[in-house]
């Protein structure tokens, strides 16, 4: 089945305590994306990546590193996690000019 | 820098009616494409339907249809036969066709109710 993962689903977290959030997809896509989500401002991108050592900065970077080692796989690495990061996270693929693929997303929260 | 307004925070429906929900956009682009995804209570984004912009027929998908005005920069979404399950926030989604195609683009979504 063409999908794309995310784990964990839900995390609570404490402030400073380093955490990696992993995205796969099967589909062989090029692009990969990053997004959260959060009451009042809707869906802003964090990162994206258009393929394999590629990635490039979104609207809301900041407290956030990827990295794009290989094509399936695109994770979301908060070094130091604060209580504004508490959010819920999306990750997306996509052939280029294809529609996005998203997956069942992430809850986090840093206490 | 692409813009896309949903003028409509909320909108109910009766069910078995049809329902429009409403999305401009800006954009100094003439390649493009637009989405709509819907957001259920499990929170999953779900790819409703897709535009290209250099079409000018109107895409479809079962009771899913869009009214793409591209000169008015419109891209309106209507629900035929609505039913219980479409109950969620939309969003409409647009997507550069250019260098600028790593981003997808959101509106602020319409939160639809249907009423039994």
């Amino acid at each position: 089945e063409a999908q794309v993962t995310q784990n964990p689903r839900y995390l609570i977290t404490v402030t400073g305590k380093k955490l990696t959030v992993t995205c796969s997809q099967n589909m062989n896509h090029e692009y990969m994306s990053w997004y959260r989500q959060d009451p009042g401002l809707g869906l802003r991108q964090i990162y994206y990546s258009m393929n394999v050592e590629v990635t490039d900065k979104g609207d809301v970077p900041e407290g956030y590193k990827v990295s794009r080692k290989e094509k399936r796989n695109f994770p979301l690495i908060l070094e130091s996690p604060s209580p504004n990061q508490t959010s819920l996270y999306f990750c997306a693929s996509s052939f280029s000019r294809g529609s996005w693929f998203f997956g069942p997303g992430t809850r986090l929260t840093v206490l | 820098a692409q813009t896309v307004t949903q003028s409509q925070p909320e909108m109910s429906v009766q069910e078995a009616e049809t329902v429009t929900l409403s999305c401009t956009y800006d954009t100094s682009e003439s390649d493009y494409y637009l989405f709509w995804y819907k957001q259920p209570p499990s929170r999953q984004m779900i790819l409703v339907i897709r535009q290209e912009a250099y079409k000018q027929q109107n895409a479809t998908e079962n009771r899913f249809s869009v009214n793409f005005q591209k000169a008015a920069k419109s891209f309106s979404l209507k629900i035929s036969d609505s039913q219980l399950g479409d109950a969620a926030m939309y969003f409409c989604a647009y997507r550069s066709a250019g260098g600028s195609q790593g981003n997808l683009i959101f509106g602020k979504g319409t939160k639809l109710s249907v009423k039994p």
